[in-house]
């Protein structure tokens, strides 16, 4: 049973550029959640996908976006990137369920240096 | 102020000590807490849930102290194999949906 994946594992991109993201969630489960880890710090929430719908957002700009796809796979694209946005992005799954106690699997992430 | 808050360490300590971290939280209508192990370049992976009963998963207890809103880690009988990044976790929100709040992590190094 494959875990949850994420490509590219590396990603290169100047000041500017647009970024896309893919991940394909864990067997069995629906919901994608997405985070942002800089050097040094806890990952940050940036939304959750949930029925090909964004029900969740943390504290990110709109140059943030994303999509669930109907196979639950899902795509965090950036745009206007900035120097800033160079973090480790790290993809999650979970399976069906509304305790909130649902344990999230992490998919091993995708380094973005932006230069 | 942070929403969870750990000391980022680094706890070096050798190999059979036991070793406990602190983690506080901000938001009271928090419901649900984890501590989630990181090893360096990886992804976090679940170590335990946290209940209110406090809960012990062989080497490893948390406590939770909703009142003091107080996360607790304790190691015993330590590894080599223990040293990472501990995150402390929380889901703040009261609706089912489930978004986590990490803390910055604190670093464990066990040596021989």
């Amino acid at each position: 049973d494959a875990g949850v994946t994420q490509s590219p594992t590396h990603l290169i991109k100047t000041r500017g550029q647009q970024v896309t993201l893919r991940c394909s969630p864990k067997s069995g489960h629906d919901t994608v959640s997405w985070y942002q880890q800089a050097l040094g710090q806890g990952p940050q929430f940036i939304f959750q996908y949930y029925e090909e719908e964004e029900r969740q957002r943390g504290n990110f700009p709109d140059r943030f976006s994303g999509h669930q796809f109907p196979n639950y796979s899902s795509e965090l694209n950036v745009n206007a990137l900035l120097l800033g946005d160079s973090a480790l992005y790290l993809c999650a799954s979970s399976a069906p369920g509304t305790s909130g106690r649902e344990t999230q699997y992490f998919g091993p992430g995708t380094r973005l240096l932006v230069l | 102020r942070k929403e969870v808050e750990q000391d980022p360490g680094p706890f070096n300590v050798p190999e059979g000590a036991t070793v406990a971290f602190n983690c506080t939280y901000s938001n009271s209508a928090s419901q649900s807490f984890f501590w989630y192990r990181q090893d360096c370049r990886k992804e976090p992976k679940l170590l335990m849930s946290v209940y209110s009963s406090g809960n012990e998963d062989g080497r490893f207890t948390a406590q939770l102290n909703r009142a003091s809103q107080y996360i607790s880690l304790l190691i015993r009988d330590s590894k080599l194999s223990d040293s990472a990044t501990y995150l402390c976790v929380v889901n703040p929100m009261n609706t089912g949906f489930q978004k986590l709040v990490f803390g910055t992590g604190t670093r464990l190094l066990v040596s021989p």
